[in-house]
């Protein structure tokens, strides 16, 4: 059964809106927990690690303003895109570790008019 | 920094026929390398991975995978490919001080159809 539990799957929203993407462990607490995008015909890129009850460790060249994560409770990290923007547009997808495993959500598309 | 090439955008296999996804990776020391199968709406799931010992590494539905250092490879192969097996393959490599931080670097992935 799912490990991860990412939603939306798909949002498409204007320019200048911001979305928030959650991304739910299932059945285990997850003290950290990353974020990944995937531009168009591009690797998968980590962004930035969420921590549970403190601060998000950001990746070389992510906006922290941009990209505000939240780890409020040990199964739920949210990632928002403030005041999105078209080139915001990409696949964002979450993971979780257990037991030296990773466990991959099943993403989100955001498309950004 | 380490990299990960999967050379093929796009790959057409029929059902019952053998397959091979290449990646080749870049990286000084010895890496850790995983390959991720991605079904539509679906999260990414771990086939196999190779950290150290026997290079040729079985993986779940019938996946295996050989570490070949001279040739900084690290190809997916099954013998005979069923029509669920069509998703997005994704190599990828970290090294072993990394894993920990999960800075995994991923290929661009190789997509995967099945004909009858």
């Amino acid at each position: 059964g799912a490990v991860v539990s990412q939603h939306p799957s798909r949002v498409i929203c204007k320019s200048g809106t911001s979305v928030k993407i959650e991304c739910r462990s299932l059945d285990f607490q997850a003290t950290t927990m990353f974020w990944y995008r995937q531009f168009p015909k591009q690797s998968l890129m980590l962004m930035a690690t969420s921590n549970e009850g403190s601060k998000a460790t950001y990746e070389q060249g992510v906006e922290k303003d941009k990209f505000l994560i939240n780890h409020a409770s040990l199964t739920l990290s949210t990632l928002t895109v403030t005041s999105a923007h078209p080139e915001d547009s990409s696949f964002y997808i979450c993971s979780v570790r257990l037991q030296e495993k990773l466990f991959f959500g099943s993403g989100t598309q955001l498309s950004v008019l | 920094a380490q990299s990960v090439t999967q050379p093929d955008i796009h790959i057409t296999v029929s059902e019952g026929a053998s397959l091979e996804l290449r990646c080749n990776y870049s990286y000084g020391a010895t890496p850790y390398l995983f390959w991720y199968v991605q079904s539509p709406g679906q999260g990414l799931q771990l086939l196999l991975k190779y950290f150290s010992g026997d290079t040729l590494v079985q993986g779940i539905k019938g996946f295996e995978a050989e570490f070949k250092r001279s040739q900084s490879s690290f190809n997916l192969r099954k013998p005979s490919v069923h029509w669920s097996d069509a998703a997005e393959y994704f190599c990828a490599v970290c090294s072993s001080s990394n894993f920990g931080n999960e800075k995994l670097t991923f290929g661009t992935g190789t997509r995967l159809t099945i004909i009858p």
